[in-house]
This record gives structure tokens, sequence and C-alpha cells, in this order.
């Protein structure tokens, strides 16, 4: 079963307007993270945001938020106020110990497109 | 401090030779990943070192591959004889805690392997 689903090969948007990006996961284990990983042109992979398991409330850096939903198991990354730069793949990734010893799985991207 | 870092950062080969790629991680961790993006598809987990031990290899994808990490610092992955189907770009991530799924992997800026 595919643990990481992002179901945006591609996603475009408007110079200083808010983007979603779509994420959910699967596991049984309780206690798990969930990552987002912004990938340039340049290739490096660039970690963003973090959202626990067991956290109250969404996590937040800067222009990036996670719009955590627990129960339907989803983690949308939430980017405000695009810019250039932020075109790019956004890949979703989750630690989970239930059989994957912590390997971080990768989701399968969003290319995003920011529109001047 | 110094991030993850990768060398090269591009090598052609054809197929049937022989290419090394190295992995130097941030100084004081004990993990190290290689992942693996062939064009187009996920992001795929090949192996974990911890310290100099290979802790998990189950995304190794043959024989073909080969891993080391002598002296638990830096690592190489050496890929012999080389086939087309390798071609992809080759990161490398190391991070400081093990059994921690809110621990990130810190990424280096991969290697863009091609085999003609």
């Amino acid at each position: 079963a595919q643990k990481i689903t992002q179901t945006q090969p591609g996603m475009f948007v408007q110079e200083k307007e808010a983007v979603t990006l779509d994420c959910t996961y699967d596991t049984s284990d309780p206690s798990y993270g969930l990552f987002w990983y912004k990938q340039p042109s340049s290739g490096e992979m660039i970690f963003l945001i973090y959202q626990g398991s067991y956290d109250q409330q969404n996590a937040t850096e800067g222009r990036y938020s996670l719009n955590f939903q627990k129960a339907r198991k989803s983690a949308n990354l939430v980017i405000s106020a695009s810019q250039l730069g932020d075109s790019a793949m956004y890949f979703c990734a989750m630690r989970d110990s239930g059989g994957s010893n912590y390997k971080l799985t990768f989701g399968k991207g969003t290319l995003l497109t920011v529109n001047p | 401090e110094a991030g993850v870092t990768q060398f090269p950062s591009h090598s052609v080969i054809e197929k049937g030779q022989t290419v090394t790629l190295r992995c130097d991680p941030i100084s004081g961790h004990d993990n190290l990943y290689w992942y693996r993006r062939v064009m187009g598809k996920e992001i795929k987990f090949l192996l974990h070192f911890v310290k100099e031990s290979k802790q998990d290899e189950s995304g190794m994808p043959n024989n073909r591959f080969l891993a080391e990490r002598t002296g638990g610092t830096y690592s190489t992955l050496k890929v012999q004889p080389a086939e087309l189907e390798d071609s992809g770009v080759y990161f490398c991530a190391s991070s400081q805690h093990q059994g921690a799924y809110n621990s990130p992997l810190h990424f280096g800026n991969g290697t863009r392997l091609t085999v003609t």
C-alpha cells in the first residue's frame, strides 16, 4: 500500500496568491512525523516544515504552514503569498517505525509553477 | 555548520563502467542514508548506515551496488557495472537521531548519474 500520496502532479499559482499542495498518508503507527521538502531546479532537497503526530497545533514556518488533519490522514502544505522562487518540486514525506525502521518515505511530488 | 556534501554533482558514464559516488554527512551525524530518484518517479530509499554499520540495506536494487562507510564518516556508493536503468539522481542524507520520527533528514545536493 502506498504510504504517501500526492495527487497533484502539477499546480499553477499566480504570484502573491496562496496555494495548497495535497498530501495524504497511511500508517498504523501512532508515532510518526510528516515532512515537506522543496526541490528547485538546481536539484538540492530543502527541508521546509515538520508536523508530529502528537502535535496539537498546525506547524508553521514563515510563509509555509501545514494543514494537519489527523483523522483524515492528510498533511497539506499551504504556501502563502507565493513568490517566483517558490517554483519547484515539492515532496511530502513521512517517518514512522512500523516496518520502516524510521526510514523517510516520499510521495511522488508536486511540481509547482508560480506565474508572474 | 557545513551541510551534507556530495561528489560529483554530475557523472556521465557508459554502460558497463564503474562509478563511485561520495557523501560527506553533517559532522556528528551518525545516521547516513542513500536515496535515489529515477526520472519521473518517487524518491526511493536505498540504505541506511549507523556509524559504519549497515542498519538497513533493503532498498539496494541488486549486487551491482556497493555502499561503504569506513570509520563512520564519509560514505561511498559504487555501481559496478553500471546499467542504463541506474540513471537518476542519487541523494545522500544524514540525521542525528536514529529512532526519532521527528528528526528531519538533511539532504545533499545529489549526484546526477547518466548511463549511456
